[in-house]
């Protein structure tokens, strides 16, 4: 069982959709970070979020983290093909230094 | 630009072979790690390292070894491949501490092992 559980596992849009990752836990993050892996690449950290209820932007890229921290969200405005990738949650739960890792979203945008 | 570098991108080994997957980073970091990454499984941490000579085992060491001889260098050994094996292989590292920066990973890009 892992402890981060991302939905959903898979979501393909049209290009200018918008769209929302989700990344849940019963557990509690000191803090959460998501990374995009694009084919043949290894991940890419895209933001890391602290402190629970913040809200990190990105260009078209939002990101949230639970004010319990125990759940974090990603969503895109107006998808464009390069957003396609696997997009991953990851942190390291409260009094834990190793990072988990959820099972990533793949996330297909069609031109 | 600062990486993480994987020597092999590719490999194809038999079942039994002894298998050789190295990792070298140019950031002087403190950690690394080795990962494998399967379909719906996500990444499961297999050995990871903060310290020339120092290792610890991750969620899934069984029929894995680790060498880390130089800071910059990490190894990622199978003493006798078996074709559950086959899978993509990350290599990463982090610098230590709690400062904003800390614990983020840089990855290598992968080396995807097929053990027939």
């Amino acid at each position: 069982t892992q402890l981060l559980e991302q939905s959903p596992q898979f979501l393909s849009i049209q290009e200018g959709e918008n769209l929302t990752v989700y990344c849940n836990s019963s557990s509690v993050f000191s803090s959460l970070q998501w990374y995009r892996q694009e084919p043949g690449e290894g991940p890419v950290l895209l933001v890391t979020v602290v402190t629970g209820g913040e809200v990190k932007k990105l260009k078209r890229l939002t990101f949230q983290f639970g004010d319990a921290r125990k759940d974090s969200s990603l969503h895109i405005t107006a998808a464009q093909p390069g957003d396609t990738g696997l997009y991953l949650c990851a942190g390291p739960p409260i009094n834990d230094y190793k990072l988990s890792f959820g099972a990533g979203t793949t996330v297909t945008v069609r031109a | 630009d600062v990486k993480v570098t994987q020597s092999s991108r590719y490999l194809v080994k038999r079942t039994g072979e002894k298998v050789f997957l190295e990792c070298v980073q140019d950031m002087d970091h403190e950690n690394m790690f080795w990962y494998r990454q399967d379909p719906g499984l996500g990444l499961r941490l297999i050995y990871f390292s903060y310290d020339v000579k120092m290792k610890e085992k991750g969620d899934i060491p069984e029929g894995y070894s680790v060498s880390r001889e130089k800071k910059e260098r990490f190894s990622l050994i199978l003493e006798s491949a078996s074709t559950n094996q086959t899978s993509m292989y990350l290599c990463a590292s982090s610098t230590s501490g709690y400062l904003a920066g800390a614990n983020v990973l840089t990855f290598g890009a992968g080396s995807r092992l097929t053990v027939l």
